[in-house]
């Protein structure tokens, strides 16, 4: 079936820090990737997502590229800040299903 | 609304109790799902309901789970006997096309 493999948290960076959120994928036919990010006391947010191999999504600085050859979605950000401090789920929806499957999420703390 | 709400934000039961969750979309959208985010957890597909289609039920952990959506708008997620390991962050989201909302979850515990 499908899966999603997160990096294992928490991560804890200094501000300006390069992060790296490690992404890899196991899914039949080709499916859309996604980051959500949830910060404290919210909802899930939509932070980026790709529909096919080699697009990259990107928003607030944060930016993850679909490699189909890697099956990985690894997301990034040159410059982190404290207001970054959230958890960090990757997700798939597979183009032959209706829900998401998600990663176990990577809890990000930024220190000022 | 604007977004979608979920109600009760938190939710203390004791253990056999019967408990109701629910969900009001955005209006217009058709699709409805329901998760789960258990502590440390990531999160878990429980139910989805597309239009007037009958609802594709296959993640709900066990009968004692069960979900309603009337007019195609509000959905309620029903949990009965609810037991400990049913403590978790329900979240409900929905969707049309490709543009997926969440709500904030309602937060169970079952004591």
């Amino acid at each position: 079936g499908n899966s999603v493999t997160q990096m294992e948290g928490p991560v804890t960076l200094s501000e300006e820090a390069f992060l790296t959120i490690n992404c890899t994928y196991t899914a039949t036919g080709y499916p859309s990737l996604f980051w959500y990010v949830q910060y404290p006391g919210e909802g899930l947010q939509l932070l980026l997502k790709a529909t096919k191999a080699d697009d990259k999504g990107s928003n607030k600085g944060f930016e993850a590229t679909y490699r189909k050859e890697t099956t990985s979605f690894h997301l990034e950000k040159g410059s982190v800040q404290v207001s970054d401090s959230a958890v960090y789920f990757c997700a798939l929806m597979s183009n032959y299903g209706q829900n998401f499957v998600f990663g176990p999420g990577t809890r990000l703390s930024v220190l000022p | 609304g604007a977004g979608v709400s979920q109600s009760p934000s938190n939710k203390v039961t004791e253990k056999g109790k019967d408990v109701e969750l629910r969900c009001d979309p955005i209006s217009g959208h058709t699709a409805l799902y329901w998760y789960r985010q258990s502590l440390g957890q990531g999160l878990e597909f429980l139910i989805y309901f597309q239009g007037n289609s009958a609802p594709d039920k296959s993640g709900l952990p066990s009968d004692r789970f069960s979900a309603e959506r009337t007019g195609g708008s509000v959905s309620t997620l029903t949990i009965q006997r609810t037991q400990q390991e049913d403590s978790a962050v329900y979240l409900c989201a929905s969707s049309r096309a490709h543009g997926y909302t969440f709500g904030s979850g309602t937060r169970l515990t079952v004591v």
